[in-house]
């Protein structure tokens, strides 16, 4: 059973661009969430999505955006990208109304120059 | 709100001797509480959680934590530290009405010497 994966593992991109993350979850899991790990700190939540809708949302700005296909599968999309955005961006799978856990993906580490 | 404060930036013991990592909560509702390892370039991996069952919790590679409701902790325990055992730990809340929002703690760094 593959556990959550996330493409690509690392990102260079330069100030004002976007940028595209994608993010598998495990097998049978139907809500998606993503968070970002700034160096040094713990993850913050940025959006969970369920049934391919935001269901909430951090404290992060509107450049900040995401969707969620059919297939459970989501993308985060980071626009107008700043310096500060550089981070390890954690997506995490897990069941609706279960038990709270949840599983994470590997990361993809953007770099913002 | 919820949060969670990590009292212990960096820790080091010595491999056999006993870890504690410490963690307190406030929450306004019946909270989840877990702590995550991390390991160098490596993603999150769950050790245990507590879900309003029992108060001691066992999880993996021989931790456990205890959840104390009146000191509002929920302290991570090994009897003896295994070199493999280095790496960033998370004490993480959530509340439990169904969206799952987890809140990290900043993170403790476990160091084991042999």
């Amino acid at each position: 059973d593959a556990g959550v994966t996330q493409s690509p593992t690392h990102l260079i991109k330069t100030r004002g661009q976007q940028v595209t993350l994608r993010c598998s979850p495990k097998s049978g899991h139907d809500t998606v969430s993503w968070y970002q790990q700034a160096l040094g700190q713990g993850p913050q939540f940025i959006f969970q999505y369920y049934e391919e809708e935001e269901r909430q949302r951090g404290n992060f700005p509107d450049r900040f955006s995401g969707h969620q296909f059919p297939n459970y599968s989501s993308e985060l999309n980071v626009n107008a990208l700043l310096l500060g955005d550089s981070a390890l961006y954690l997506c995490a799978s897990s069941i609706r109304l279960s038990t709270n856990e949840q599983f994470f993906g590997p990361g993809t580490r953007l770099t913002v120059l | 709100a919820q949060s969670v404060t990590q009292l212990d930036s960096h820790v080091s013991v010595s491999e056999g001797t006993p870890v504690l990592l410490r963690c307190n909560y406030s929450s306004s509702y019946s909270p989840s509480l877990f702590w995550y390892v991390q390991h160098p370039n490596k993603g999150l991996q769950l050790l245990l959680k507590y879900t309003s069952a029992a108060t001691l919790v066992k999880g993996i590679n021989g931790f456990e934590a205890e959840f104390k409701k009146s000191e509002t902790s929920f302290h991570l325990t090994k009897p003896s530290a295994h070199m493999s055992d280095a790496a960033e730990y998370f004490c993480v809340v959530s509340d439990n009405t169904g969206f799952q929002k987890l809140v990290f703690g900043t993170g403790t760094r476990l160091l084991v010497s042999p």
